[in-house]
C-alpha cells in the first residue's frame, strides 16, 4: 500500500459524458501528479499540482481538467468523453515535487467509456 | 526530448532463472532512473531508484540495477525469479529539472514453472 489513494476504483460512463476522478496524496505530500496509461499510449504524464498550485502540464487534453485543493486531495475532471479516453488513470504524490523526489502512485481508476 | 526504450515487450523465463531487463534511455543532462512494477490489476510499486552515487542499485524483492551513463542503460536485474515476479516492469526517468516521469513501454515478465 502506497498511502495515495484514489476513487472510484472503477468507472463506466457513456460517450459525451463528464466524470471527476479523487486522488487523496500521502500524508505529508505536497504534490499530486495524474498519468494516463492506455493500450496504445502506454503510460502518460498528465498534469503536476504543487501545494494548490499547476506546476506542470504533459499531453493534456483541453477536455481534461484537474485541481488540487487546500486539504492537497486532487481532483481530474474529464468532460465530452470519447471511446478513446477509456484508460486507467494514475494518481502519484511525492513529498516537495523535486527532482530526486519519489512518486508513489496510487491503484487507479480504470475509466472505461461506451 | 527524453525517452526510453525498452527493447522487450515480453521475457518468459523459468522459474529460479535469472532475467534481465533491459532499459536504454536519451537524454542530454543527468537524469534520475527508476524501475517500477505493475501487478495484474494494481498500481505502479517503485522497485528501486537511481539518483546518484554507486551504481550498483539494490531495490526490494531480490532486485538489483546498474546504472551505465557510457551506454545510457539502466538494465534490470534478479539471480533467480519466482512465479509471483510476473508483471509488467516499467523504466522511468525524470530530468533534475522537470518533475515528470517519462516511462518506457513496459516488459511483460512471463515467469514459467
Amino acid at each position: 500500500d502506497s498511502g495515495v489513494t484514489q476513487t472510484p476504483k472503477h468507472l463506466i460512463t457513456a460517450t459525451g459524458q463528464r466524470v471527476t476522478l479523487r486522488c487523496s496524496p500521502r500524508s505529508g505530500d505536497l504534490s499530486v501528479y495524474w498519468y494516463q496509461q492506455s493500450l496504445d499510449q502506454g503510460l502518460q504524464f498528465l498534469i503536476h499540482y504543487y501545494n494548490g498550485e499547476e506546476r506542470a502540464k504533459g499531453n493534456i487534453l483541453e477536455r481534461f481538467s484537474a485541481q488540487q485543493f487546500p486539504d492537497l486531495h486532487s481532483e481530474l475532471n474529464l468532460s465530452s468523453l470519447e471511446l478513446g479516453d477509456s484508460a486507467l488513470y494514475f494518481c502519484a504524490s511525492s513529498g516537495g515535487g523535486g527532482g530526486t523526489d519519489t512518486q508513489y502512485f496510487g491503484p487507479g481508476t480504470r475509466l472505461t467509456v461506451l | 526530448a527524453q525517452s526510453v526504450t525498452q527493447l522487450d515487450s515480453q521475457v518468459p523465463v523459468f522459474e529460479e532463472a535469472p532475467v534481465e531487463l533491459r532499459c536504454n534511455y536519451s537524454s542530454s543532462v543527468s537524469v534520475y532512473l527508476f524501475w517500477y512494477v505493475q501487478y495484474p490489476n494494481q498500481g505502479l510499486q517503485l522497485l528501486l531508484k537511481y539518483l546518484s552515487g554507486s551504481t550498483l542499485v539494490k531495490g526490494i524483492n531480490g532486485f538489483e540495477a546498474e546504472f551505465n551513463k557510457s551506454q545510457t542503460s539502466f538494465h534490470l536485474r534478479k539471480p533467480s525469479v519466482h512465479i509471483s515476479d510476473t508483471a509488467e516492469y516499467f523504466c522511468a526517468v525524470k530530468r533534475d529539472s522537470s518533475y515528470k516521469l517519462i516511462f518506457g513501454s513496459g516488459t511483460r515478465l512471463l515467469v514459467r514453472p
